[in-house]
């Protein structure tokens, strides 16, 4: 499998600011994801990112909320913008495996807006 | 629409007793079904998959889920729980095809393990 990294691991910041959330595969992959966890939940999608198109946005997020890059097939950035403390979460990308559907996660970046 | 069900917000179990965690599915064709395992403060690890064939499938860490089709399920069961498993359970179906492939995660089950 895959092995994922994310930078940073958590951050406190204040509202009204931007953070930018790395995430780098040790392979080449095709589709990457973002997701959400807020407290106590279960991941919500927030877009799919494929190398060489716009990454698609699941209902309830926005580009200009939550723009995402993806330069090649090993990294993409998701940027949370205009935080609010509603943003306080545990952001998680991941990355396609060999089988369909299935997925591996990179150890989350626990995210507090104060 | 593909959904997951986990009914089971908590649960405890005493370390060395047998665990099952439930998992339904609302899916139109076969299903491809996974469990992830979240321990604390980390993220999510493929414990096992199915996707087809045998219908008891063998996971990491002893394991194993059992597909019923009649039932809509997919349960997870460990024969002798360790204190190490103490984690937050998630089930999973996959959905979509082609650049649109995802998954969708049921609730989630935490599992308490007692000494």
């Amino acid at each position: 499998s895959a092995v994922i990294s994310q930078k940073p691991s958590r951050d406190i910041c204040q509202r009204g600011t931007s953070l930018t959330i790395q995430c780098q595969v040790d392979s080449q992959v095709t589709m990457m994801f973002w997701y959400r966890q807020q407290p106590g939940q279960s991941l919500t999608l927030i877009a799919t990112a494929n190398q060489g198109s716009e990454a698609t946005y699941e209902s309830g997020f926005v580009i200009d909320k939550f723009p995402i890059s993806r330069p090649n097939l090993t990294f993409s950035t998701l940027t949370v913008s205009n935080m609010s403390p509603e943003d306080s979460s545990i952001y998680l990308c991941s990355v396609s495996g060999t089988g369909l559907y299935e997925q591996y996660f990179g150890p989350g970046t626990r995210l507090t807006v104060t | 629409a593909q959904s997951v069900t986990q009914p089971d917000i908590h649960i405890t179990v005493s370390e060395g007793a047998s665990l099952e965690l439930r998992c339904n599915y609302s899916y139109g064709a076969t299903p491809y079904l996974f469990w992830y395992v979240q321990s604390p403060g980390q993220g999510l690890q493929l414990l096992l998959k199915y996707f087809s064939g045998d219908t008891l499938v063998q996971g990491i860490k002893g394991f194993e889920a059992e597909f019923k089709r009649s039932q809509s399920s997919f349960n997870l069961r460990k024969p002798s729980v360790h204190w190490s498993d103490a984690a937050e359970y998630f089930c999973a179906v996959g959905r979509g095809s082609g650049s649109a492939r995802q998954l969708t995660f049921g609730s989630g089950t935490q599992l308490t393990v007692l000494p």
